[in-house]
């Protein structure tokens, strides 16, 4: 069935360095791709997304490249931030029903 | 505007015990999901409502749980009886509609179960 598997946690970052979170998927048909973000206390928001191949999602200097050849849609961004510390999900979805499966969750902890 | 509202935050009750969640979509969202997010896992969704009528609903477990939208607004989610396994995190979304543009799902804080 379809699936997402990404990177597990934490990952430990200091202020300014580069963050990649790895997510690859497994799907019949042709995804919708996300990021999902949960900050403390709070509930999962729309990070970016990308709805075909080679398609780059971007939002608050996070990026991530729909590669249909390597089934991967990696978070990345230059430089992070301790307001940046959260939970980020990968996930997907198909066809008409909407339905998001989601990978298991990266938690990300930025040092000042 | 305000976001997808969730209540309880937090319940704790003991098992064999009945318990609701309630949830407000956004204004004007005829797609409600309820989804489920087991502690160090990534949410599942448990059903899907079209305004009033649940239309993907495979995933609830029906013999205990339940779940209603009247008037294809407020949705209430229902455990009777709660078991010790049911401890979790409750999520509700919504949105505008399935595709393109209207798919995006808005989720409310969630509602953290602990069933002793």
């Amino acid at each position: 069935g379809d699936s997402v598997t990404q990177m597990e946690g934490p990952v430990t970052l200091s202020e300014e360095a580069f963050l990649t979170i790895n997510c690859t998927y497994t799907a019949t048909g042709y995804p919708s791709l996300f990021w999902y973000v949960q900050y403390p206390g709070e509930g999962l928001q729309l990070l970016l997304k990308a709805t075909k191949a080679d398609d780059k999602g971007s939002n608050k200097g996070f990026e991530a490249t729909y590669r249909k050849e390597t089934t991967s849609f990696h978070l990345e961004k230059g430089s992070v931030q301790v307001s940046d510390s959260a939970v980020y999900f990968c996930a997907l979805n198909i066809g008409a029903t909407n339905k998001l499966i989601f990978g298991t969750g990266t938690l990300l902890a930025v040092q000042p | 505007e305000a976001g997808v509202v969730q209540s309880p935050r937090y319940k704790i009750i003991e098992k064999k015990q009945p318990v609701a969640f309630w949830c407000n979509p956004i204004s004007g969202h005829n797609t409600l999901y309820w989804y489920l997010q087991n502690l160090g896992q990534g949410p599942e969704l448990l059903i899907r409502y079209e305004n009033e009528e649940a239309v993907d609903d495979s995933q609830l477990p029906k013999d205990r749980f339940s779940a209603e939208r009247l008037k294809g607004v407020d949705s209430t989610l229902k455990i009777q009886p709660a078991e010790l396994g049911d401890s979790a995190v409750y999520l509700c979304a919504s949105s505008l509609g399935l595709a393109g543009e209207y798919n995006e799902q808005f989720f409310g804080p969630g509602t953290r179960l602990t069933v002793l």
